[in-house]
């Protein structure tokens, strides 16, 4: 589980704000993946990456930004934070996309007030 | 498009009692449906899995099965335990090989 890890782990920012939300991973997984989870809606996909330069949206993409340069990181950016995008946060990889299971880090609290 | 529910939404049980946390899922071409268990404060953590050419699969007290043909699967975990507490989460992949959906989650308690 060390092998996929977030930062920071608790964030508190203004609406407005630009904000970033890193994920590392050490086992050179193709697949990436970023989740917010909330109270009553589960975890629910918000973008995805199946290699470098290759992003895709999730269920619900508004108001986020990915990359994915390095096969490695794959940063989360919420372009001018709002309310509603208070959330956890949760990076996850994978060797595939339905195949096999995902590996969650650990998360990122973000309030936005 | 691709619906997975997931019930019930709170399950509470005596120590030593079994549980049972169901799903159906609307893709009939899904093939792969794993369970995470998420605690307080933690990440979600794979504990179980079955593809589509498996009925049931076992881990210790926990098993999993699927009914390809009405779509659903089940978790069950036997002799249930204080640390068994936590939230459960069942997903399945979007048509043969696409993301996993999850579930909204089952909160279950374990009362010693």
């Amino acid at each position: 589980d060390a092998g996929i890890t977030q930062s920071p782990r608790y964030k508190i920012t203004e609406t407005g704000r630009q904000v970033t939300l890193m994920c590392h991973q050490t086992w050179s997984h193709s697949y990436m993946f970023w989740y917010r989870q909330d109270l009553g809606h589960g975890l629910r996909l918000i973008y995805y990456s199946a290699a470098a330069d290759i992003t895709d949206k999730g269920e619900v993409p508004d108001g986020y930004v990915v990359s994915r340069s390095k096969t490695e990181n794959f940063p989360l950016t919420l372009e001018s934070a709002t309310r509603s995008q208070t959330s956890v946060y949760f990076c996850a990889s994978s060797e595939s996309r339905g195949l096999e299971g995902y590996t969650f880090g650990s998360g990122t609290r973000l309030t936005v007030v | 498009g691709e619906n997975v529910e997931q019930h019930p939404s709170t399950l509470s049980v005596q120590e030593g009692d079994s549980a049972v946390i169901k799903c159906t899922y609307s893709d009939s071409a899904s093939n792969y449906f794993p369970w995470y268990k998420q605690e307080l404060g933690k990440r979600p953590q794979l504990i179980i899995d079955i593809r589509s050419n498996v009925g049931e699969k076992k881990d210790q007290r926990i098993a999993v099965t699927l009914n390809k043909t009405a779509k659903h699967f089940s978790l069950h975990i036997t002799e249930t335990q204080p640390e068994d507490s936590a939230v459960y989460f069942c997903a399945a992949s979007r048509g043969s090989q696409g993301n996993l959906i999850f579930g909204k989650g089952t909160k279950l308690s374990v009362k010693p």
